[in-house]
């Protein structure tokens, strides 16, 4: 089957760093996406990668390891605003049919 | 239009009542995505629009759920007598191409609540 695992929470000091982790189990697999979702509102794109390695982007970074099925997405010099839910997404494409998996997200709490 | 748009934002509706969920995605995208998220849970992929080609439904949950796509423009989630587990947020997003490798752009929800 096709599966997708985050750790449910997660709570960070304000300056700190933390490293969310995505494990995942699918076929097909065409990329690995990252979203942050704020509680009732609508998720927000972060980072893709679909090359092993890392993705840099200010103070988000996401690592993909494609033959590991992992991905963890990096949060530095975090800040209240960044205490929201982490959702990872796998895009897979099987016989020409695509699909998007999402994880059930990483709540993150960011503490002062 | 600057973002993409969903209406109504709250719906309750009694059980057995139809229910039309509406998406207006951002001007020149050719791909429409519905999504549900249940309280506390990640995003469940419902229906895939990819400009006029036949949209893939295989994430539709039962045959109560039906969506259309007019023009290639406006989407259309249609759930025919509801039941009290479909109470969600559907999600509508849309991107600039459909081969799930492009950013998602992500409408603001429309919370459904069956009574």
């Amino acid at each position: 089957g096709q599966n997708i695992d985050q750790p449910t929470e997660m709570t960070a000091t304000e300056g700190a760093i933390v490293q969310i982790n995505c494990t995942y189990q699918t076929s097909g697999f065409n990329g690995l996406f990252w979203y942050q979702q704020h509680a009732g509102e609508a998720p927000t794109f972060l980072s893709y990668n679909v090359l092993d390695g890392l993705e840099e982007k200010g103070r988000f970074s996401s690592f993909l390891s494609r033959s590991k099925g992992y991905s963890y997405l990096l949060l530095k010099e975090l800040q209240m605003k960044d205490s929201a839910s982490y959702l990872c997404a796998v895009s897979t494409s099987t016989s020409g049919t695509y699909k998007y998996i999402f994880g059930t997200g990483t709540r993150l709490k960011v503490l002062a | 239009g600057a973002g993409v748009s969903q209406s109504p934002s709250n719906k309750v509706t009694e059980k057995g009542k139809d229910v039309e969920l509406r998406c207006d995605p951002i001007s020149g995208h050719t791909a429409l995505y519905w999504y549900r998220q249940s309280l506390g849970q990640g995003l469940e992929f419902l229906i895939y629009f990819q400009g006029n080609s036949a949209p893939d439904k295989s994430g539709l949950p039962s045959d109560r759920f039906s969506a259309e796509r007019t023009g290639g423009s406006v989407s259309t989630l249609t759930i025919q007598r509801t039941q009290q587990e479909d109470s969600a947020v559907y999600l509508c997003a849309s991107s600039t191409a459909g081969s799930f490798n492009n950013e998602q752009f992500f409408g603001p929800g429309t919370r459904l609540t069956v009574l």
